[in-house]
């Protein structure tokens, strides 16, 4: 059974940092392009980025309003994908999900709640 | 980036009633479509994907077609536990787009 566990969430001042987890189990981590999507409290979902495989270079892209203040990583070696981020504003409120297509249809974690609030 | 549309914004029906969401994409994006069902608090459920096929252990009154532009999540036969925000996604690329929603209330 493919397992997306995200982790990490927490409350953080605005212009603080924090880094969330994703561990993927079920699936072939080292071949699958990984994404977070993010869903404001009552607001829809929005894609914040992604990060292609190890055979793809590892490329990563990001959402305008994220870019320069948020990094996509992975490790392979632990199937886990991270989401860093940086210069945290209130209107990065969200719950964070991991998702995946890997490898035959949308795959998603059950999120983790980051509040950024003074 | 493709854009998404959904329509009705909101729905009321009853139990037993077979209702239709559509989902609309800015270009073409094939049959790469999967259909969200998302109770408050909660992660999406998939319910459908590649526009037409049923996640396992979904219901079999839930249903999609389409493929392109256009495609529609129909649910026959409504029952009370399906109250809930529906929402589409595009993956045709990997810079995910979604629609915004579908508000499903039970009369």
């Amino acid at each position: 059974e493919v397992q997306l566990v995200e982790s990490g969430g927490t409350w953080v001042k605005p212009g603080g940092s924090l880094r969330l987890s994703c561990t993927v189990s079920g699936l072939t981590f080292s071949d699958a392009w990984m994404a977070w999507v993010r869903q404001p409290p009552g607001k829809g979902l929005e894609w914040v980025g992604h990060i292609k495989n190890k055979h793809e270079g590892e490329t990563t892209d990001y959402a305008e309003p994220v870019k320069d203040r948020f990094t996509i990583s992975r490790d392979d070696s632990k199937d886990t994908v991270y989401l860093q981020m940086h210069r945290l504003q209130t209107d990065d409120t969200a719950i964070y999900f991991c998702t995946t297509l890997h490898p035959d249809r949308p795959r998603w974690g059950l999120g983790t709640l980051m509040t950024v609030s003074s | 980036d493709i854009h998404m549309t959904q329509s009705p914004s909101n729905l009321s029906a009853e139990v037993g009633d077979r209702i239709t969401i559509t989902c609309r994409a800015s270009e073409s994006i094939s049959n790469w479509l999967a259909w969200y069902q998302q109770r408050p608090g909660k992660a999406p459920k998939l319910l459908i994907y590649d526009a037409a096929t049923l996640e396992s252990g979904v219901p079999s009154r839930f249903s999609g077609s389409g493929s392109g532009t256009e495609f529609t999540l129909t649910i026959t036969s409504l029952q009370p536990d399906d109250s809930a925000t529906y929402f589409c996604q595009q993956y045709n690329y990997f810079f995910f787009t979604f629609g915004p929603g579908t508000k499903v209330h039970i009369k």
